[in-house]
């Protein structure tokens, strides 16, 4: 089954130090993992994803993901965190099996203090 | 193009009524999903469509129902509404499966008194 685990309900970090929000995912065959953000009383924007290529995929906002097979993790980074990245990041895996279904991590909330 | 929209974005029922949520998207995708959110649960697919005249259950289909007749529409219907179906709703489209992105509306925050 498929399955997707975002360990920490929140991360908390000072603007200007680098962040990381945690993802590890389980599915069958081989993964397209995502990365959405979600800003309140919005709906979900896309980040980046991973496909296939290079480990290391850089998305919008100066945000980047690397993709670890071995670990089956994709965590979410940033060099230098801003007041305005604070918002809820979601995780989310599709594998290359069984169609189109998408599964979402629980969330977490990432607060960037000034 | 305005994407991914949803109407209303508010709504209060009351218990045992219905009604439906209307999401329609102006990116010609094909595939179309409703998702619930609900707090620390991530989000929970409902219900989803391939294409028009096609639609089957997500993780989550009891107490709702969808209906696909044309690309662009694809309505949710509550019937008998319960305090359980509290939650905010958001519609999304994608231009197809495999490692295609999913574009979201702003959500339909329901709540069932």
């Amino acid at each position: 089954a498929q399955s997707v685990a975002q360990p920490e309900d929140q991360v908390n970090v000072a603007e200007g130090n680098p962040l990381t929000v945690k993802c590890t995912y389980s599915v069958s065959g081989n993964p397209y993992l995502f990365w959405y953000v979600q800003y309140p009383n919005r709906g979900l924007q896309f980040l980046l994803k991973y496909i296939t290529g290079d480990n290391l995929v850089k998305g919008s906002y100066g945000f980047e993901a690397e993709f670890n097979k071995s670990q089956t993790s994709f965590h979410l980074k940033k060099p230098s965190a801003l007041v305005s990245d604070s918002a809820l990041y979601f995780c989310a895996v599709r594998g290359d099996t069984g169609g189109f279904k998408t599964i979402f991590g629980a969330g977490t909330r990432l607060f960037v203090k000034a | 193009n305005a994407g991914v929209t949803q109407t209303p974005k508010f709504r209060i029922l009351k218990i045992g009524q219905s009604m439906t949520l209307q999401c329609t998207q102006d990116m010609n995708h094909n595939y179309m999903y409703w998702y619930r959110q609900d707090p620390g649960m991530g989000l929970k697919l409902i219900y989803y469509s391939v294409g028009a005249g096609i639609t089957d259950k997500g993780e989550v289909p009891n107490g709702y129902n969808v209906s696909r007749s044309t690309t662009e529409d694809f309505p949710l219907r509550l019937e008998l509404a319960a305090p359980s179906q509290t939650s905010v709703y958001f519609c999304a489209s994608s231009l197809g499966e495999g490692g295609t992105e999913a574009f979201f509306g702003q959500g339909t925050r329901l709540t069932v008194v």
